[in-house]
């Protein structure tokens, strides 16, 4: 299967930045999505990158290096409501362009 | 808007039952599939279907049946539950793979 991997777990401060990388190692890499998942709740589509370079959707970012096998999430004016675990996935064409979920990273806002 | 409603919400089971996980869309959309959630291990595929009347095998098929006979609806089938199974189990659908998926609420298994 797929190596994805993120850290565990992270911690900031409101009103704060915070990046979540991704590591990934693939032989078709087809695209890499970042998910939002609260406790107890489903997981929702943040964002989505296939070519290299930054997206940016408000407050979230993410960035993309194919050649690097690389993706960073950046989470800035962090608020008390992002706390939750944010999951990297990537997309692989050589795998019937399935995709295949990291572990996540837990983020803590403290106030 | 329904998007995509899991039934049942909680499930306690005895070792050797089956049963069966319900998923129901109603976005039109043709990708459908299952994962699995266990504490750091992130979400594992266990079926997908890319339309009715074919679906295919993810990373962890053993123990789990599906089928597709429609487009809105992809039922998951435990055949004979083992505390293995045990774990919280997302339905999510697509038009297609590369679009982002909508997930359900989950159903949340405990398997004794």
């Amino acid at each position: 299967g797929q190596n994805i991997d993120q850290p565990t777990e992270m911690t900031a401060t409101e009103g704060a930045i915070v990046q979540i990388n991704c590591t990934y190692q693939t032989s078709g890499f087809n695209g890499l999505f970042w998910y939002q998942q609260h406790a107890g709740e489903a997981p929702t589509f943040l964002s989505y990158n296939v070519l290299d370079g930054l997206e940016e959707k408000g407050r979230f970012s993410s960035f993309l290096s194919r050649s690097k096998g690389y993706s960073y999430l950046l989470l800035k004016e962090l608020q008390m409501k992002d706390s939750a675990s944010y999951l990297c996935a990537v997309r692989d064409q050589s795998r019937d362009y399935k995709l295949s979920f990291g572990a996540g990273t837990t983020v803590t806002v403290r106030a | 808007n329904a998007g995509v409603t899991q039934t049942p919400k909680f499930q306690v089971l005895k070792t050797g039952q089956s049963m069966t996980l319900q998923c129901a869309q109603d976005m039109n959309h043709e990708y459908m599939s299952w994962y699995r959630q266990d504490p750091g291990m992130g979400l594992r595929l266990i079926h997908y279907s890319v339309g009715a009347g074919i679906t295919d095998q993810g990373e962890v098929p053993n123990g789990y049946n599906v089928s597709r006979s429609t487009t809105e609806d992809f039922p998951l089938r435990l055949l004979s539950a083992a505390p293995s199974q045990t774990s919280v189990y997302f339905c999510a659908s697509s038009y297609n793979p590369g679009q982002p998926q909508h997930f359900g609420d989950g159903t949340r298994l405990s398997i004794l």
